[in-house]
């Protein structure tokens, strides 16, 4: 099955500054990779997704990038704010009927005022 | 459009007592599942259904059960819980390679 691998496990920024997590996967035939915030006792809830015909993708100030041969993907966020502060999930499935969501550990970002 | 409904919202169970976390949606989507939540391991999947009529297991099954009564229904079941099932349970539901949807989850502990 899938494995996907996320880093860092904590992220701590100032206002205004670049966050970056990054994620591996295992299977070559995942093609659909969704990344997640999920608030402070709230559910997670999608902020930026990308398919594998496509390298990046961007939506304001947060960016997506896959590298497909390497299995990697990254999530950019740029001039953060502090309801920026959250955890962020990575996901990986592939275009199968049968086909699991599989996600990583998890990134918790603090931006500091 | 409700979305995905989770319920309970929370419970508190004693050892060996048995529940049924029940979960419905309403956007005509044919793959649901079930996860926990724990501090440290993120979204560790349990159960799933491709579509009515299937279950398979995930990654956690062991002291799970599930049910697929139709399309929009997905029930889970613990026969005799046990502390290590005190976690988060969250119902999601989506098409096939496109965005899951989350319930707003169920907060259980076993006492």
């Amino acid at each position: 099955g899938e494995n996907v691998e996320q880093h860092p496990s904590t992220l701590s920024v100032q206002e205004g500054d670049s966050a970056v997590i990054k994620c591996t996967y295992s299977d070559s035939a995942s093609n659909y990779f969704p990344w997640y915030k999920q608030e402070l006792g709230k559910r997670p809830q999608l902020i930026i997704d990308i398919r594998s015909n496509v390298g990046e993708k961007k939506d304001q100030r947060i960016a997506v990038t896959l590298n497909k041969t390497a299995k990697h993907f990254s999530l950019h966020i740029t001039e953060t704010q502090p309801e920026d502060s959250a955890v962020y999930f990575c996901a990986a499935t592939a275009n199968s009927g049968y086909s699991t969501l599989t996600f990583g550990k998890g990134t918790m970002l603090l931006v500091s005022p | 459009n409700a979305g995905v409904t989770q319920t309970p919202k929370f419970q508190v169970l004693k050892t060996g007592q048995s529940m049924t976390l029940q979960c419905a949606q309403d956007m005509n989507h044919n793959s649901m599942y079930w996860y926990r939540q724990d501090p440290g391991m993120g979204l560790r999947l349990i159960y799933y259904s491709a579509s009515e009529g299937t279950t398979d297991k995930g990654e956690v099954p062991n002291g799970y059960n599930v049910s697929r009564l139709n399309k929009r229904e997905f029930s889970l079941r613990l026969e005799s819980a046990a502390p290590s099932q005190t976690s988060v349970y969250f119902c999601a539901s989506r098409l096939m390679n496109t965005e899951a949807f989350f319930g707003q989850g169920t907060r259980l502990t076993v006492v």
